[in-house]
């Protein structure tokens, strides 16, 4: 137990379907983050939001909306996804963004689009 | 560009020592971190490294050379449990950390 809880923890989808995974932690921490990891692949970051303001989003299609209502809570919104979106999808938070902060992560939810 | 290289897959006896090479180039350097990921579970925070040396953490160790960009994680007495992937992961100078795609690391009897 992280301390960051992500649901669901699976999910199949069809392409126009519209889906939302939820992302909760309550450790105090300023930071959350969406990763998207691929098999054999670096974990890719998707979007960071630091006290509730998003800072990043690194090029990630608009068919991929995050939110976040306040800084214990984050959603990622999913519409009308593609097959090669299927990954693992991964909910972090760190106390902030310097250096030496270590992130804590959810399990993740294992997104299947058929 | 930035990228992080580390071995893919490694195979070690039961008892035995490994070490998990990581090797990067990044756009300035803010610290190197590990995690581990038991398949199917979160990424864990094993250790976090900023100045050049070894830092020790029981049966795990951490090592960095920043004029090397090198960093290697040390695993002694290796145990069933320990059979997992390791994530490198560089902090670069705008504080986003670059990740490697992992080493499954295969512990055998």
């Amino acid at each position: 137990e992280t301390g960051v809880t992500q649901t669901p923890r699976h999910l199949v989808m069809g392409m126009t379907n519209k889906k939302s995974l939820k992302c909760e932690q309550h450790l105090g921490h300023n930071a959350m983050y969406w990763y998207k990891q691929s098999a054999k692949k670096p974990l890719e970051l998707m979007f960071v939001y630091n006290f509730k303001e998003q800072t990043e989003n690194n090029s990630v299609p608009s068919r991929f909306s995050p939110e976040c209502p306040n800084s214990s809570h984050l959603f990622l919104h999913l519409h009308t996804l593609q097959p090669e979106d299927s990954a693992l999808y991964l909910c972090a938070s760190s106390q902030d963004r310097t250096g030496d902060t270590e992130a804590f992560f959810g399990q993740g939810t294992r997104l299947t689009v058929v | 560009g930035q990228n992080i290289d580390q071995p893919t897959e490694m195979t070690a006896t039961e008892g035995a020592i490994v070490q998990i090479n990581c090797t990067y180039q990044t756009s300035g350097f803010n610290g190197l971190f590990w995690y581990q990921q038991h398949a199917g579970e979160a990424p864990t925070f094993l250790s976090y490294n900023v100045l050049d040396g070894l830092e020790e953490k029981g049966r795990f160790s951490s090592f960095l050379s920043r004029s090397k960009g090198y960093s290697y994680l040390l695993l002694k007495e290796l145990q069933m449990k320990d059979s997992a992937s390791y994530l490198c992961a560089v902090m670069d100078s705008n504080y986003q950390l670059i990740w490697g795609a992992g080493t499954k690391l295969i512990i055998k009897p």
